[in-house]
């Protein structure tokens, strides 16, 4: 168990629809970061926050956006949502900015089904 | 631009033989290089990394790796292979320039024959 929690562990809904994927990160970790797993295109980094400031953004599409609370919890929002959106979406932690050398923490994953 | 390869998407052993998985990296920087495995149904857990020290990393579960410069690699190895290390493994590379984000391989689906 990495220390992070992430609901809802699965998500079945329909195309055009939006949804809300929660990260809470390990007790102690400033950084929440968002990947996407997908068959077709792997592991993919999409967004991360570092207490509650956007710090880096990689492929994620505009139909998607993220934020972190001040309890440092996360929710990636994902709209107007498409078949090709489903995947597994895992969110990771670390404890602090994200240097080079920091390891992140994943959490076990939300795997969402658009129909 | 950095990046990672990994050579063969399934690799299968027979229970005790030695496991090998590949990884090649592409990177300007010194990189800092990552195993992490995915047991079925679940997150990504790290095995080891390689942050410039020792060239040859120790990790969980009997796994170490070995960075290699001068081939740009690093592979996974582990002398007797147990049928519970039947997983998905990824390897990674992060570097100071783009420090944030990991950027992992495609993954090798490993199994386990009795």
């Amino acid at each position: 168990d990495s220390g992070v929690t992430q609901t809802p562990k699965h998500l079945i809904t329909a195309t055009g629809q939006r949804v809300t994927l929660r990260c809470s990160p390990r007790s102690g970790d400033l950084s929440v970061y968002w990947y996407q797993q997908s068959l077709d295109q792997g592991l993919q980094f999409l967004i991360q926050y570092y207490n509650g400031e956007e710090r880096a953004k990689g492929n994620i599409l505009e139909r998607f956006s993220a934020q972190q609370f001040p309890d440092l919890h996360s929710e990636l929002n994902l709209s107007s949502l498409e078949l090709g959106d489903s995947a597994l979406y895992f969110c990771a932690s670390s404890v602090a900015s994200g240097g080079a050398q920091e390891t992140q923490y994943f959490g076990p994953g939300t795997r969402l089904l658009v129909l | 631009a950095q990046s990672v390869t990994q050579l063969g998407s399934h690799v299968s052993v027979s229970e005790g033989a030695l496991v090998l998985l590949r990884c090649n990296y592409s990177s300007s920087v010194p990189p800092y290089l990552f195993w992490y495995v995915q047991y079925p149904n679940q997150g990504l857990q790290l095995l080891l990394k390689y942050t410039s020290a020792a060239t040859l990393v120790k990790g969980i579960n009997g796994f170490e790796a070995e960075f290699k410069k001068s081939e740009t690699s690093f592979h996974l190895t582990k002398p007797s292979a147990h049928m519970s290390d039947a997983a998905e493994y990824f390897c990674a590379v992060k570097t100071g320039s783009s420090a944030s984000k990991i950027i992992f391989g495609s993954g090798t689906r490993l199994s386990i024959r009795p």
